[in-house]
């Protein structure tokens, strides 16, 4: 059974930084991509982005491209999302999220509960 | 980036109605379409993917059809637990969106 839980979430001021987390468990890590997704509240789904199985190739939402850094340790069945100078406009419940299969790899398959972030001073 | 228009925003329906939500692609995705559901305070959890393949799991009476830029999710004979948003997602090109969604309620 697929798990996966989101932490690292609080309260920041604009321009600080915060590095949140994923955990997963109950699959083989190492061989699926993952996502990170976003909400603001009360408002819709937002793809942040995406690391492949290996680490090696990773794509992001033009909005976070320089600020947010996706990356893994595959020893440690984590993902991770380091974020840098954030905005208000980043204050959002983020999800990590696993992909359907290795060919489908923009499929969100499974997703965890998230973890809130709120920027503000 | 492609844009994803989808409606309508808010549906109320009655147990055993059929519902339908339209997606409109603002390009071309093939049939590279997703279908998530999320209920309140929950995490989304995937419903359809490429248009019309339903999840492992997941309900018949819930189906999607459609290619290109014209997409349609349906529920048949709702059910109260189908108390949710609905959204499309798009994944036609690298950098994903999501609809709007469609928040449906009961009456």
């Amino acid at each position: 059974q697929v798990q996966l839980g989101e932490s690292g979430g609080g309260v920041v001021q604009p321009g600080e930084s915060l590095t949140l987390s994923c955990a997963a468990s109950g699959f083989s890590f190492k061989n699926y991509g993952m996502h990170w997704v976003r909400q603001a509240p009360g408002k819709g789904l937002e793809w942040v982005a995406f690391v492949r199985f290996d680490g090696d190739n990773k794509y992001y939402q033009d909005s976070v491209k320089g600020r947010f850094t996706i990356s893994r340790d595959n020893s440690k069945n984590t993902l991770y999302l380091q974020m840098t100078s954030l905005r208000p406009e980043d204050t959002a419940v983020y999800y990590c999220a696993k992909i359907r299969s290795s060919r489908q790899w923009l499929i969100l398959a499974s997703w965890g509960q998230g973890t809130l972030v709120t920027v503000s001073s | 980036d492609i844009q994803m228009t989808q409606s309508p925003s808010s549906l109320s329906a009655s147990v055993g109605d059929t519902v339908t939500i339209t997606c409109q692609a603002s390009q071309d995705i093939n049939n590279f379409l997703s279908w998530y559901q999320q209920k309140p305070g929950r995490a989304p959890k995937l419903l359809i993917y490429d248009s019309s393949n339903l999840e492992t799991g997941v309900p018949s009476r819930f189906s999607g059809s459609g290619s290109g830029t014209d997409f349609t999710f349906t529920i048949s004979s709702l059910q109260p637990e189908d108390v949710a948003t609905y959204y499309c997602q798009q994944y036609g090109d690298l950098s994903l969106s999501f609809g709007g969604g469609t928040k449906m309620e009961l009456k």
